[in-house]
């Protein structure tokens, strides 16, 4: 147990259709990072957060969004799915500055169908 | 902006043999070198780092890596690959953007033969 939360582990949906992906970083942890993993993009930063703020801005696409609450977890959300949304999502979270690394959750795997 | 080449998107070895995975990166800034695991169905784990100092950096399991800003490489190495070695090895950078955010390369499956 890497200490970073991810929930839910799969996700099947259908096109159209909206979800909200939630992860509890490590405890102490101020930023939490959110990355796509697909088979022909490879891992791709979407967006961090610091303390509540967002810090950086990656590939994000306007149908997605996220948030970090005051309790430090995060929830990304994806609308208007499409087939090429179908992914693993990995939150990950570090201390402050990730020039130490991250610590990755498990993943949610997002199937659109 | 930041980025990493890995050569080799596959790599096989057979049990006992020396592996060796390629990590070339770019960087405007000194660099903060990652590299990390991902067996199937998991999250990402981290092997090794280099910060600063030593350019031989032990990690978990066995592997290294050196960095060699000569040759903007950060190679892992590990003597001799056992069975449970197999998985996927992402090498990451940091360091020279806002925010600082890891920017990894695509990634080499290891495969490793009985």
């Amino acid at each position: 147990d890497s200490g970073v939360t991810q929930t839910p582990k799969h996700l099947i949906t259908a096109t159209g259709q909206r979800v909200t992906l939630r992860c509890s970083p490590r405890s102490g942890d101020l930023s939490v990072y959110w990355y796509q993993q697909s088979l022909d993009q490879g891992l791709q930063f979407l967006i961090q957060y610091y303390n509540g703020e967002e810090r950086a801005k990656g590939n994000i696409l306007e149908r997605f969004s996220a948030q970090q609450f005051p309790d430090l977890h995060s929830e990304l959300n994806l609308s208007s799915l499409e087939l090429g949304d179908s992914a693993l999502y990995f939150c990950a979270s570090s201390a402050g500055d990730s020039n130490y690394g991250y610590t990755f959750g498990s993943g949610t795997r997002l199937t659109v169908v | 902006a930041q980025s990493v080449t890995q050569l080799g998107s596959h790599v096989s070895v057979s049990e006992g043999a020396l592996v060796l995975l390629r990590c070339n990166y770019s960087s405007s800034v000194p660099p903060y070198l990652f590299w990390y695991v991902q067996y199937p169905n998991q999250g990402l784990q981290l092997l090794l780092k280099y910060t600063t100092g030593a350019t031989l950096v032990k990690g978990i399991n066995g592997f290294e890596a050196e960095f060699k800003k000569s040759e903007t490489s950060f190679h892992l190495t590990k003597p001799s690959a056992h069975m449970s070695d197999a998985a996927e090895y992402f090498c990451a950078v940091s360091g020279d953007n806002a925010g600082n955010m890891l920017t990894f390369g695509g990634g080499t499956r290891l495969m490793v033969k009985p």
